[in-house]
Protein backbone atom coordinates (compact mmCIF):
# COMPACT_ATOMS: atom_id res chain seq x y z
CA UNK A 1 0.00 0.00 0.00
CA UNK A 2 1.39 3.38 -1.18
CA UNK A 3 0.66 6.37 0.85
CA UNK A 4 1.09 9.56 -0.65
CA UNK A 5 0.97 12.87 1.25
CA UNK A 6 0.66 16.00 0.05
CA UNK A 7 1.67 19.30 0.34
CA UNK A 8 5.89 17.95 0.55
CA UNK A 9 6.33 21.42 2.56
CA UNK A 10 4.40 24.62 3.73
CA UNK A 11 5.42 27.59 5.02
CA UNK A 12 2.88 29.12 7.30
CA UNK A 13 2.81 31.49 10.11
CA UNK A 14 1.75 30.72 13.96
CA UNK A 15 -2.01 31.18 14.46
CA UNK A 16 -2.42 29.69 11.00
CA UNK A 17 -4.79 26.33 10.22
CA UNK A 18 -2.84 24.03 8.37
CA UNK A 19 -4.16 20.71 6.91
CA UNK A 20 -2.09 17.88 5.49
CA UNK A 21 -3.34 15.13 3.49
CA UNK A 22 -2.54 11.43 3.10
CA UNK A 23 -3.98 9.27 0.44
CA UNK A 24 -3.68 5.36 0.09
CA UNK A 25 -3.57 3.79 -3.06
CA UNK A 26 -5.99 1.06 -1.66
CA UNK A 27 -8.57 1.30 1.43
CA UNK A 28 -7.44 1.03 4.79
CA UNK A 29 -10.49 1.73 6.36
CA UNK A 30 -9.74 4.28 9.34
CA UNK A 31 -6.03 1.90 10.63
CA UNK A 32 -4.01 5.23 9.47
CA UNK A 33 -1.86 6.54 12.45
CA UNK A 34 -0.15 10.19 12.32
CA UNK A 35 3.55 11.22 13.36
CA UNK A 36 5.54 14.56 14.31
CA UNK A 37 9.32 14.14 13.97
CA UNK A 38 11.38 17.18 14.86
CA UNK A 39 15.67 17.09 13.91
CA UNK A 40 17.45 14.85 15.77
CA UNK A 41 14.44 13.10 17.80
CA UNK A 42 11.97 9.72 17.22
CA UNK A 43 8.67 10.25 15.93
CA UNK A 44 6.12 11.33 18.46
CA UNK A 45 2.78 9.47 17.57
CA UNK A 46 -0.26 12.38 17.32
CA UNK A 47 -3.34 10.10 15.97
CA UNK A 48 -4.02 6.77 15.75
CA UNK A 49 -7.12 4.94 14.24
CA UNK A 50 -7.57 7.74 11.69
CA UNK A 51 -9.19 10.45 14.37
CA UNK A 52 -8.20 9.38 17.89
CA UNK A 53 -5.86 11.87 20.09
CA UNK A 54 -2.89 10.01 21.65
CA UNK A 55 -2.91 11.20 24.98
CA UNK A 56 -1.12 14.35 25.96
CA UNK A 57 -1.02 15.59 22.44
CA UNK A 58 -2.74 19.34 22.65
CA UNK A 59 -6.71 19.32 21.12
CA UNK A 60 -5.55 21.83 18.20
CA UNK A 61 -4.44 18.48 16.64
CA UNK A 62 -7.28 16.54 14.44
CA UNK A 63 -7.37 14.09 12.41
CA UNK A 64 -10.11 12.71 9.89
CA UNK A 65 -10.90 9.83 7.34
CA UNK A 66 -11.32 6.55 6.27
CA UNK A 67 -11.01 4.42 3.46
CA UNK A 68 -8.69 5.98 1.15
CA UNK A 69 -8.11 9.59 2.16
CA UNK A 70 -7.38 11.14 5.29
CA UNK A 71 -6.19 14.79 6.71
CA UNK A 72 -4.35 16.00 9.42
CA UNK A 73 -5.24 19.48 10.87
CA UNK A 74 -3.56 21.91 12.96
CA UNK A 75 -6.21 24.18 14.51
CA UNK A 76 -3.56 27.32 15.34
CA UNK A 77 -0.04 26.34 14.13
CA UNK A 78 2.13 26.94 17.53
CA UNK A 79 5.87 27.75 17.12
CA UNK A 80 6.21 24.27 18.65
CA UNK A 81 4.54 22.32 15.61
CA UNK A 82 7.25 23.64 13.43
CA UNK A 83 8.65 19.80 12.40
CA UNK A 84 8.06 16.93 9.99
CA UNK A 85 5.06 15.02 9.89
CA UNK A 86 4.08 11.51 8.47
CA UNK A 87 1.31 9.07 8.03
CA UNK A 88 1.80 5.67 8.18
CA UNK A 89 -0.51 2.72 7.55
CA UNK A 90 -1.70 0.43 10.19
CA UNK A 91 -3.64 -2.17 7.77
CA UNK A 92 -1.33 -4.38 6.43
CA UNK A 93 2.53 -5.45 6.27
CA UNK A 94 4.78 -3.74 5.27
CA UNK A 95 3.64 -1.09 7.04
CA UNK A 96 4.07 2.19 4.70
CA UNK A 97 4.53 5.64 5.32
CA UNK A 98 4.00 8.62 3.73
CA UNK A 99 7.35 10.93 2.51
CA UNK A 100 6.62 13.70 5.16
CA UNK A 101 5.46 17.32 5.23
CA UNK A 102 7.81 19.67 6.18
CA UNK A 103 6.02 22.47 7.77
CA UNK A 104 8.77 25.53 8.06
CA UNK A 105 8.12 29.03 9.15
CA UNK A 106 6.91 31.52 7.18
CA UNK B 1 9.04 5.51 33.07
CA UNK B 2 8.05 3.49 29.80
CA UNK B 3 11.56 3.28 27.61
CA UNK B 4 13.11 2.08 24.91
CA UNK B 5 17.10 2.16 24.09
CA UNK B 6 18.91 1.43 21.29
CA UNK B 7 22.46 0.45 21.08
CA UNK B 8 24.97 -1.57 18.43
CA UNK B 9 25.28 0.93 15.88
CA UNK B 10 28.75 1.69 14.09
CA UNK B 11 30.96 2.28 11.30
CA UNK B 12 31.17 -0.90 9.15
CA UNK B 13 32.25 -1.88 5.65
CA UNK B 14 30.09 -2.85 2.91
CA UNK B 15 28.99 -6.85 3.17
CA UNK B 16 29.42 -6.48 7.00
CA UNK B 17 27.13 -7.36 9.64
CA UNK B 18 26.25 -5.80 12.79
CA UNK B 19 23.83 -6.82 15.56
CA UNK B 20 21.63 -3.87 17.26
CA UNK B 21 19.42 -4.50 20.78
CA UNK B 22 16.71 -2.55 21.94
CA UNK B 23 16.20 -2.77 25.71
CA UNK B 24 12.58 -2.30 27.11
CA UNK B 25 11.97 -0.99 30.21
CA UNK B 26 8.67 0.10 32.33
CA UNK B 27 6.23 -1.84 30.41
CA UNK B 28 4.98 -5.83 29.82
CA UNK B 29 7.64 -5.98 26.89
CA UNK B 30 6.66 -9.82 26.62
CA UNK B 31 3.00 -8.53 25.26
CA UNK B 32 4.06 -6.43 22.78
CA UNK B 33 4.50 -7.11 19.20
CA UNK B 34 7.57 -4.70 17.90
CA UNK B 35 8.96 -2.90 14.58
CA UNK B 36 12.15 -1.75 13.35
CA UNK B 37 12.24 1.25 11.76
CA UNK B 38 14.99 3.06 9.68
CA UNK B 39 15.38 6.97 8.06
CA UNK B 40 18.64 7.53 5.78
CA UNK B 41 20.02 10.64 6.10
CA UNK B 42 17.85 13.47 5.10
CA UNK B 43 15.20 10.67 4.19
CA UNK B 44 11.54 9.60 5.77
CA UNK B 45 10.57 6.95 7.21
CA UNK B 46 11.07 3.35 6.29
CA UNK B 47 9.55 0.73 8.51
CA UNK B 48 12.45 -2.20 8.43
CA UNK B 49 10.49 -5.21 10.16
CA UNK B 50 8.11 -6.76 12.70
CA UNK B 51 7.74 -9.21 14.69
CA UNK B 52 4.73 -10.61 17.69
CA UNK B 53 4.66 -10.87 21.75
CA UNK B 54 5.65 -14.52 20.85
CA UNK B 55 8.03 -14.60 18.08
CA UNK B 56 5.78 -16.58 15.94
CA UNK B 57 4.90 -14.16 12.98
CA UNK B 58 7.71 -12.17 11.65
CA UNK B 59 7.93 -9.75 8.18
CA UNK B 60 10.59 -7.95 6.69
CA UNK B 61 10.63 -5.65 4.38
CA UNK B 62 11.68 -6.25 0.74
CA UNK B 63 14.97 -3.76 0.70
CA UNK B 64 16.34 -6.33 3.69
CA UNK B 65 14.60 -9.62 3.09
CA UNK B 66 17.20 -12.75 3.05
CA UNK B 67 20.00 -9.97 4.87
CA UNK B 68 17.97 -9.05 8.44
CA UNK B 69 16.60 -10.96 11.07
CA UNK B 70 14.67 -9.99 13.80
CA UNK B 71 14.45 -11.64 16.84
CA UNK B 72 13.43 -11.32 20.82
CA UNK B 73 14.31 -12.50 24.05
CA UNK B 74 11.04 -11.77 26.15
CA UNK B 75 13.13 -13.26 29.45
CA UNK B 76 15.33 -10.12 28.76
CA UNK B 77 13.17 -7.61 27.67
CA UNK B 78 15.48 -7.29 24.69
CA UNK B 79 15.00 -6.75 20.69
CA UNK B 80 17.50 -7.53 18.52
CA UNK B 81 18.26 -6.66 14.42
CA UNK B 82 20.81 -9.00 13.07
CA UNK B 83 22.13 -6.87 9.62
CA UNK B 84 24.16 -9.28 7.81
CA UNK B 85 25.48 -8.07 4.01
CA UNK B 86 25.57 -4.85 4.64
CA UNK B 87 25.36 -2.04 1.79
CA UNK B 88 26.02 1.43 1.42
CA UNK B 89 21.79 2.19 1.09
CA UNK B 90 21.27 0.59 4.98
CA UNK B 91 22.96 3.51 6.50
CA UNK B 92 20.65 5.23 8.38
CA UNK B 93 18.82 5.94 12.32
CA UNK B 94 17.51 2.66 13.34
CA UNK B 95 14.84 3.07 15.70
CA UNK B 96 12.97 -0.14 18.15
CA UNK B 97 8.97 1.17 18.67
CA UNK B 98 6.05 -1.10 19.69
CA UNK B 99 3.44 -1.67 17.07
CA UNK B 100 0.93 0.82 18.30
CA UNK B 101 3.53 3.54 17.47
CA UNK B 102 3.14 4.78 20.85
CA UNK B 103 6.59 4.19 22.04
CA UNK B 104 10.05 4.58 20.38
CA UNK B 105 13.51 4.19 21.00
CA UNK B 106 16.12 7.35 20.65
CA UNK B 107 17.36 5.52 17.80
CA UNK B 108 21.17 4.06 16.64
CA UNK B 109 23.08 4.99 13.55
CA UNK B 110 24.44 2.49 11.52
CA UNK B 111 26.92 3.62 8.97
CA UNK B 112 27.56 1.80 5.78
CA UNK B 113 31.42 2.64 4.24
CA UNK B 114 34.21 1.46 3.36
Amino acid sequence: IQLTQSPSSLSASVGDRVTITCRASQGISSYLAWYQQKPGKAPKLLIYAASTLQSGVPSRFSGSGSGTDFTLTISSLQPEDFATYYCQQLNSYPRTFGQGTKVEIK
Amino acid sequence: EVQLVESGGGLVQPGGSLRLSCAASGFTFSSYSMNWVRQAPGKGLEWVSYISSSSSTIYYADSVKGRFTISRDNAKNSLYLQMNSLRAEDTAVYYCATVAGDVWGQGTTVTVSS
